[in-house]
């Protein structure tokens, strides 16, 4: 139940291609669903974030799409470039993001020139 | 841009020994996490602590670990007696309120020998 589930685990695309990376859940209370960037030796940073008023959240190059009733989310990555090269993980939380974030097992993504 | 701030940023310890990992949040921040990813896998909640206080913690988080904020700034994760399978990247993360995102430090990598 407190489950995210990740896929796939490592994506390989073309500088200007889109990226895509799959999350789903089980956990109908989960309300906040942030996405996170790690680079290497860093810690994960905030890249976006989406609650379930909405269908889709676009910051820049970055979207959320959102699907409650399949409780499914997933993030575009559009025209990809080799500085995107990172691992991605998705998370969720419930409470209005007041319970602690669960995290998916993340996606290693490379971008190639 | 204001950051998590950890130490040491890789401890070797023996099997059995105690380790205290520190961390510095932001410093408006009012919530506080640990979580720990042990190496490729996913990013594990260990504890969350406001107001002095834990406010949840998982199963990984046994009597074996402790936090502390021993002055206004440090938040220290203690384990007492340190076994193997504790190797990991001790992530420490800070948030105004949980809602507005984490922000991650870069981790302590712990090698327990």
């Amino acid at each position: 139940q407190q489950q995210v589930k990740q896929s796939p685990q490592s994506l390989i695309v073309q500088k200007g291609g889109i990226s895509i990376i799959n999350c789903a859940y089980e956990n109908t209370a989960f309300d906040y669903f942030p996405w996170y960037q790690q680079f290497p030796g860093k810690g994960p940073a905030l890249l976006i974030a989406i609650r379930p008023d909405v269908s889709e959240k676009k910051e820049g190059r970055f979207t959320i799409s959102f699907n409650k009733s399949a409780k499914q989310f997933s993030l575009h990555i559009m025209d990809s470039q080799p500085g995107d090269s990172a691992t991605y993980f998705c998370a969720a939380s419930s409470n209005s993001g007041n319970t602690p974030l669960v995290f998916g097992k993340g996606t290693r993504l490379s971008v190639i020139a | 841009e204001p950051e998590v701030t950890q130490t040491p940023s890789h401890q070797v310890t023996q099997m059995g020994q105690e380790v205290i990992l520190r961390c510095v949040p932001i410093s408006n921040h009012l919530y506080f996490y640990w979580y720990r990813q042990i190496l490729g896998q996913k990013v594990e909640f260990l504890v969350s602590f406001y107001n002095n206080e834990i406010s949840e913690k998982s199963e990984i988080f046994d009597d074996q670990f402790s936090v502390e904020r021993p002055d206004g700034s440090n938040f220290t994760l203690k384990i007492r007696s340190t076994k193997l399978e504790d190797s990991a990247m001790y992530f420490c993360a800070s948030s105004e309120a949980p809602v507005s995102g984490y922000t991650f430090g870069s981790g302590t990598r712990l090698t327990v020998v």
